[in-house]
């Protein structure tokens, strides 16, 4: 049972480049989400989802897209990436119809834009 | 914006003495919950408390939650220096709405 699995593990990217952050999941949770963590600011709400086909915006989730075809995928792209965008970026997931459950992480992804 | 605060951003303690961190919030919420983060990895789920329960046990954890002053604490017991990592609290407004994240406390026990 892997949990969430998140690739790559690190990533540099040139300003101006896009990619796809993939985070796949076994726990046939409804509930993803993408956070960002950077330095002294927690965790942050990028995107999230409540099933295939129902994606919406968390916190700050300007320069990126996301899409939500299957439970078990949920990718997370960057059209034309920005050194502002140089974080660690956690993907996670829940049980969602039954309430009060508690979140699984991946082991994140580092991205660097230079 | 953050919705927890933890306090103290920074904990350095002795093995064997108890840690105790804190967590603000704004709003109601349904629950708050614990998580723990070593250096590098991806965060761990610890402990749930609903905002009906006052107190709860895990093992070395104890959790407490005052819903008057919109507030929790984390304690660990005993600490030992594999408790070195990050602590989180995060909030669930209503049972299954996207969990918030406060900025953690840096817990450092020295063997």
């Amino acid at each position: 049972n892997a949990g969430v699995t998140q690739t790559p593990k690190f990533q540099v990217l040139k300003t101006g480049q896009s990619m796809t952050l993939q985070c796949a999941q076994d726990m046939n949770h409804e509930y993803m989400s993408w956070y960002r963590q950077d330095p002294g600011m927690g965790l942050r709400l990028i995107h999230y989802s409540v099933g295939a086909g129902i994606t919406d915006q968390g916190e700050v989730p300007n320069g990126y897209n996301v899409s939500r075809s299957t439970t078990e995928d949920f990718p997370l792209r960057l059209l034309s990436a920005a050194p502002s965008q140089t974080s660690v970026y956690f993907c996670a997931s829940r049980a969602w119809e039954r309430k009060n459950t508690e979140a699984f992480f991946g082991q994140g992804t580092r991205l660097t834009v230079v | 914006s953050q919705q927890g605060e933890e306090d103290p951003q920074a904990l350095s303690i002795q093995e064997g003495e108890n840690a105790t961190m804190n967590c603000s919030y704004k709003t109601s919420i349904n629950n708050l919950q614990w998580y723990r983060q070593n250096s590098g990895r991806g965060l761990v789920h610890l402990i749930l408390i609903r905002s009906n329960e006052r107190e709860k046990h895990s093992g070395r954890l104890r959790v407490t939650l005052d819903t008057s002053k919109k507030s929790s604490s984390l304690l660990i017991t005993a600490s030992r220096a594999a408790d070195t990592a990050s602590y989180f609290c995060a909030t669930d407004v209503s049972g299954n709405t996207p969990l918030v994240f406060g900025k953690g406390t840096r817990l450092s026990v020295i063997a």
